[in-house]
């Protein structure tokens, strides 16, 4: 069972380079979320999709775009980088309202 | 908004041992309640949630927690614990109604010392 499916698990930019990271679930979940881990942070929400076409901010969103046209696939765009963009990105996916989140195995960013 | 507060970032016991991980929760209106544990360099995965019904619910790898709505509070207990049990464990809530936003707390880092 694959699961939520992150892509890459490692990258390294240069600070104005954009890039895309990859979220795919195969659980036909509605919900899914992009949330970044900085330590003693815990995780913050970025983006999250309640739907296919349905977006809205989360609570740390400058800097990030988010869009989903299909039910599986749930990118994160980083328009240009900035080093405070340095972190781990989860994503995650739930079939409803107060289910289980299920995580992917995170994506470690360092912007230089 | 709701918040997440766990009042320890590091505890440190030892091999069975019993262990506490505190977390306080606020929020105006009724959540859900959940408990993720991170084990190095993987994601999190599902401890235990509070949904309804029993305010005592019984998780994985033997933790369970209590829902305490008068304290709102949401405390992760294990009576005894193991070396494997070495990570990060994170509270979270969730809004019963409105927008799908799981709220984390900072994180616990629970090392277990033989």
């Amino acid at each position: 069972n694959a699961g939520v499916t992150q892509t890459p698990k490692f990258q390294v930019l240069k600070t104005g380079q954009s890039m895309t990271l990859q979220c795919a679930q195969d659980m036909n979940h509605e919900y899914m979320s992009w949330y970044r881990q900085d330590p003693g942070m815990g995780l913050r929400l970025i983006h999250y999709s309640v739907g296919a076409g349905i977006t809205d901010q989360g609570e740390v969103p400058n800097g990030y775009n988010v869009s989903r046209s299909t039910t599986e696939d749930f990118p994160l765009r980083l328009l240009s980088a900035a080093p405070s963009q340095t972190s781990v990105y989860f994503c995650a996916s739930s079939y409803h309202q107060g289910t289980e989140a299920f995580f992917g195995q995170g994506t470690r960013l360092t912007v230089v | 908004a709701q918040s997440v507060t766990q009042l320890d970032s590091q505890v440190p016991v030892f091999e069975e041992a019993p262990v506490e991980l505190r977390c306080n929760y606020s929020s105006s209106v009724s959540v859900y309640l959940f408990w993720y544990v991170q084990y190095p360099n993987q994601g999190l995965q599902l401890l235990l949630k509070y949904l309804s019904g029993s305010t005592l619910v019984k998780g994985i790898n033997g933790f369970e927690a209590e829902f305490n709505k008068s304290q709102t509070s949401f405390h992760l207990r294990k009576p005894s614990v193991h070396i494997s049990d070495t990570a990060e464990y994170f509270c979270a809530c969730l809004k019963r109604e409105g927008a799908q936003k799981l709220v984390f707390g900072q994180g616990t880092r629970l090392t277990i010392n033989p």
